[in-house]
């Protein structure tokens, strides 16, 4: 199973709003990631977690706030957002280590700020 | 700070055409990775690239690395329709080498193939 589930598929929020998205794993990969993609633009890392702690946070601003349960799961909730927070959200997957191990994306959450 | 750059951005060709994408990175790495991206998806893992010199092929496409130049190449052999998509080259981005690093993603390359 080299499958890693995200929902909601599509998801439209007003800016006072309060949701999260979700990100699922059972590959046993101890590194989970967000990115965000804009429209005809490469992906940008946002966060990583390995082995279930915040390594890495991309100066994200604060209407954005990882959270890694447990292995399998990465949420990420959204606050206040502004209308050019509207992209493509997507998480990705690996092991950890020194060897270089590929990334696994999901579908994608396509969210609409209004 | 680390850059991955690609090109050509956009290419239209014809299908039996050979063509090659260029990726050129910044910072001494020896892991570069080839995602590709149909519109409306998610990235598709096609190469991992983990030494200097290393070659994999798959299909119609064949990627290479050279570390010492800091370039990777994608190349398209005889292609087909069904290989329209975008093409991105992607480079660990702290390339600590012994924990999770994201990726740093070239801009991509639109590649069109025409019948």
């Amino acid at each position: 199973d080299t499958e890693v589930t995200q929902t909601p598929k599509h998801l439209v929020m007003g800016m006072t709003n309060k949701k999260s998205l979700k990100c699922e794993q059972h590959m046993g990969h101890r590194a989970m990631y967000w990115y965000k993609q804009k429209a005809k633009k490469p992906p940008e890392l946002m966060f990583v977690y390995s082995y279930e702690k915040l390594s890495i946070n991309e100066s994200v601003p604060s209407r954005f706030s990882p959270e890694c349960p447990n292995s399998s799961l990465l949420n990420l909730h959204l606050h206040a957002l502004q209308p050019e927070d509207s992209a493509l959200y997507l998480c990705a997957s690996s092991q950890v280590g020194r060897e270089a191990y590929e990334q696994y994306f999901g579908p994608g959450t396509r969210l609409t700020v209004t | 700070e680390l850059k991955v750059e690609q090109n050509p951005l956009f290419l239209s060709m014809q299908e039996g055409k050979n063509y090659t994408i260029y990726c050129n990175y910044s910072t001494t790495s020896d892991r570069l990775y080839w995602y590709r991206q149909d519109p409306g998806k998610s990235l598709e893992s096609l190469f991992v690239l983990l030494s200097n010199g290393a070659v994999k092929q798959e299909g119609r496409l064949m990627a290479s690395l050279d570390t010492k130049a800091r370039l990777s190449t994608l190349h398209i052999t005889a292609a087909v329709h069904d290989l329209s998509a975008t093409y991105f080259c992607a480079v660990d981005a702290r390339n600590s080498g012994g924990g999770a690093d994201g990726l740093t993603f070239g801009k991509g390359t639109h590649l069109i193939i025409q019948p």
